[in-house]
């Protein structure tokens, strides 16, 4: 089955720089990549997602970045704010609208931004 | 969006007894999922549950273990059955529409004592 991989599983960052995560795959059937956002005691909210027909996508200040090739991809957080402290996960599936199916999800990063 | 409702959203049992979790779509979704999420750690798929047909279960879980309902196409169940302190866990249900993202319940965060 699929195998998501996140590295590192923390991060502590100055407020206003960037941040990077990294989260490689194994199957390369996996077209759609989700990237979630939990805040302590909530629910997983999707910040960005990308699929495989693309490289590239950005939304404001958060981008996401896919290898194919090398079967990894990454979330940029550029200019980061104390509000973007949370925990980080990013998910892998072989449905390429992500409808019925399911998503195997890395382990999560802690993302701190110190003011 | 679409709103998914989960309840309990947490509640502390004995051992050796159930919980039954219940997660209400306010729309028709073909498939819905089970996640249990352990203390400080990931989300790790339990089962998929589809309409009219028995659940399917990942490695490491068992139907007896987690027996699902979903009786229509905007309700389902998960109960997690003999409690033991290992259970004590985050439950959250899942679904995705065409072309959309996953949503997620607010989650049924259980205590096992």
């Amino acid at each position: 089955g699929e195998n998501v991989e996140q590295h590192p599983s923390t991060l502590s960052v100055q407020e206003g720089d960037s941040a990077v995560i990294k989260c490689t795959y194994s199957d390369s059937a996996s077209n759609y990549f989700p990237w979630y956002k939990q805040e302590l005691g909530k629910r997983p909210q999707l910040i960005i997602d990308i699929r495989s027909n693309v490289g590239e996508k950005k939304d404001q200040r958060i981008a996401v970045t896919l290898n194919k090739t090398a079967k990894h991809f990454s979330l940029h957080i550029t200019e980061t704010q104390p509000e973007d402290s949370a925990v980080y996960f990013c998910a892998a599936s072989k449905s390429w609208a992500g409808a019925n199916s399911k998503l195997t999800f890395g382990k999560g990063i802690t993302l701190s931004v110190r003011p | 969006s679409a709103v998914i409702s989960q309840k309990p959203s947490r509640d502390i049992c004995q051992r050796g007894t159930s919980l039954t979790i219940q997660c209400q779509v306010d729309s028709q979704v073909t498939m819905m999922f089970w996640y249990r999420q352990q203390p400080g750690q990931s989300l790790t798929l339990i089962a998929t549950a589809n309409q009219g047909s028995e659940a399917t279960y990942e490695s490491g879980f068992v139907i007896d273990k987690f027996p699902i309902s979903r009786p229509n196409l905007t309700f389902s169940t998960l109960t997690v059955s003999n409690l033991s302190p290992e259970d004590s866990s985050i439950y959250l249900c899942s679904f995705s529409g065409v072309g959309t993202e996953a949503f997620f319940g607010q989650g049924t965060r259980l205590t096992v004592v």
